[in-house]
């Protein structure tokens, strides 16, 4: 299998619940994200990891925690979340973060919070 | 606050018409400009990266141009197929560092091709 998978493709979790989301790439790529999408507003960058190695954190709530064992697979770990933070989560992933190459996502998992 | 304005909104052709829309960015401390093409109920798939003023791809009947002077890029598609139904997006790669997180997406351009 090639690319990059997610899943689930569909989660429905309530406002206490734990669940974490999936992302596996066997491209050999060194960095992987995850994006978020509400509905009418453009992609937003969550995280960035390198190498395993968490470059950036674009100010998420700590009710999102990101976890990357290794360079092919990305979890979000999801707890006590809010009806708000339903949305498309896509995970991507690409060569390296300091070139300019292009990022190759999964296909979301789509996320409803009760 | 930086932006990324993709327009029009949203576009309805006929089949073999051509089209084109337009993403703006900012001019200063520019890396690169991607295109993704979105079809629903899949992954967003990269159809151009492009780093140079003036640089013109293509791919198919898509192509695109750069103009990083004046903040902008233009995708253009020939003679317009119902496969092209999709959300068009852009994103600019911000120079901060040369990371990849700095990439601002447009909220893209929904293009719906009638037989």
């Amino acid at each position: 299998e090639t690319g990059v998978t997610q899943t689930p493709r569909h989660l429905v979790m309530g406002m206490t619940n734990k669940k974490s989301l999936k992302c596996e790439q066997h491209l050999g790529h060194n960095a992987m994200y995850w994006y978020k999408q509400s509905a009418k507003k453009p992609l937003e960058l969550m995280f960035v990891y390198s190498l395993e190695e968490r470059v950036e954190n674009n100010s998420v709530p700590s009710r999102f925690s990101p976890e990357c064992p290794n360079s092919s697979h990305l979890f979000l770990h999801l707890h006590t979340l809010q009806p708000e933070d339903s949305a498309l989560y896509l995970c991507a992933s690409s060569q390296d973060v300091r070139e300019g190459s292009p990022l190759h996502f999964g296909n979301g998992t789509r996320l409803t919070v009760t | 606050i930086l932006n990324v304005e993709q327009s029009p909104q949203s576009l309805h052709v006929q089949e073999g018409d051509s089209t084109n829309f337009t993403c703006s960015f900012p001019s200063s401390n520019f890396y690169a400009l991607h295109w993704y093409r979105w079809e629903t109920a899949k992954s967003p798939e990269a159809l151009f990266v492009m780093t140079l003023n003036g640089d013109e791809k293509k791919k198919g009947r898509i192509s695109a141009t750069l103009n990083t002077k004046e903040g902008y890029s233009y995708l253009y598609i020939k003679g317009s197929q119902p496969e092209d139904s999709a959300t068009y997006l852009c994103a600019f790669h911000m120079n901060y560092g040369g990371s990849q997180g700095n990439l601002i997406f447009g909220k893209g351009t929904k293009l719906s091709v009638k037989p």
